[in-house]
């Protein structure tokens, strides 16, 4: 039981290159969640899923896109990479309307 | 708009004292509320949570208190150890739809429990 995971664990990207986060989850939960960590500002939420098929913005959505073609997936994608995107990204899932778990991160330099 | 702010970046406690870490939040429409724990190169990690309708919720050496009129919760830890230095969140939760929360988090606070 792996719980949450994200690939890469690591990644520099030169402006306007593109690249996809993945994350995948082994505990059968409906909802997932993207999320960016910068100092001093917290976890901030970027876009999260309902279900399968189903994806919504959260606070700070632009410049990302997100897919869900499979329960245990979910991909976070950046089309067009910037320096202000260099951050530590966190995806979570969870059962209930409570309690999320948490994958360990991909820490994002674009340079 | 910083609906939730942990107001100290970081705290410094002897190790068997009492560790006090605090939280204020704006919206009153959150209806949950969480603390996460976070080791440098991991994810965050559940710590304890209340719900709005309580006003202390206890697991163990963690405490947490919640005063609805004042905005303002706080986890207390008791007896601190080493192995409690570490980055805490706190975090609101609304739900959105469909059962899905929204978690809302503060800037979070640093922990050192010195020996």
């Amino acid at each position: 039981n792996a719980g949450v995971t994200q690939t890469p664990k690591f990644r520099v990207l030169k402006t306007g290159q593109s690249m996809t986060l993945l994350c995948a989850q082994d505990m059968n939960h409906e909802y997932m969640y993207w999320y960016r960590q910068d100092p001093g500002m917290g976890l901030r939420l970027i876009h999260y899923s309902v279900g399968e098929g189903t994806t919504a913005k959260g606070e700070v959505p632009d410049g990302y896109n997100v897919s869900r073609l499979k329960k245990q997936n979910f991909l976070l994608g950046l089309e067009s990479a910037a320096p202000s995107q260099t951050s530590v990204y966190f995806c979570a899932s969870s059962y209930s309307s409570q309690r999320e778990f948490f994958g360990p991160g991909t820490r994002l330099t674009v340079l | 708009d910083q609906q939730v702010k942990q107001n100290s970046p970081s705290l410094s406690v002897q190790e068997g004292r009492i560790s006090i870490l605090n939280c204020d939040y704006t919206n009153s429409m959150f209806d949950y509320f969480l603390w996460y724990k976070k080791y440098p190169a991991e994810g965050p990690t559940f710590l304890i949570s209340i719900s709005s309708i309580k006003d202390k919720n206890e697991d163990g050496r963690f405490t947490v208190f919640l005063n609805k009129s004042a905005k303002h919760l706080s986890l207390h830890i008791v007896p601190s150890q080493p192995g409690d230095s570490a980055v805490y969140f706190c975090a609101a939760s609304a739900l959105i739809i469909q059962g899905a929360q929204k978690l809302v988090f503060g800037q979070g606070t640093r922990l050192t429990i010195n020996p």
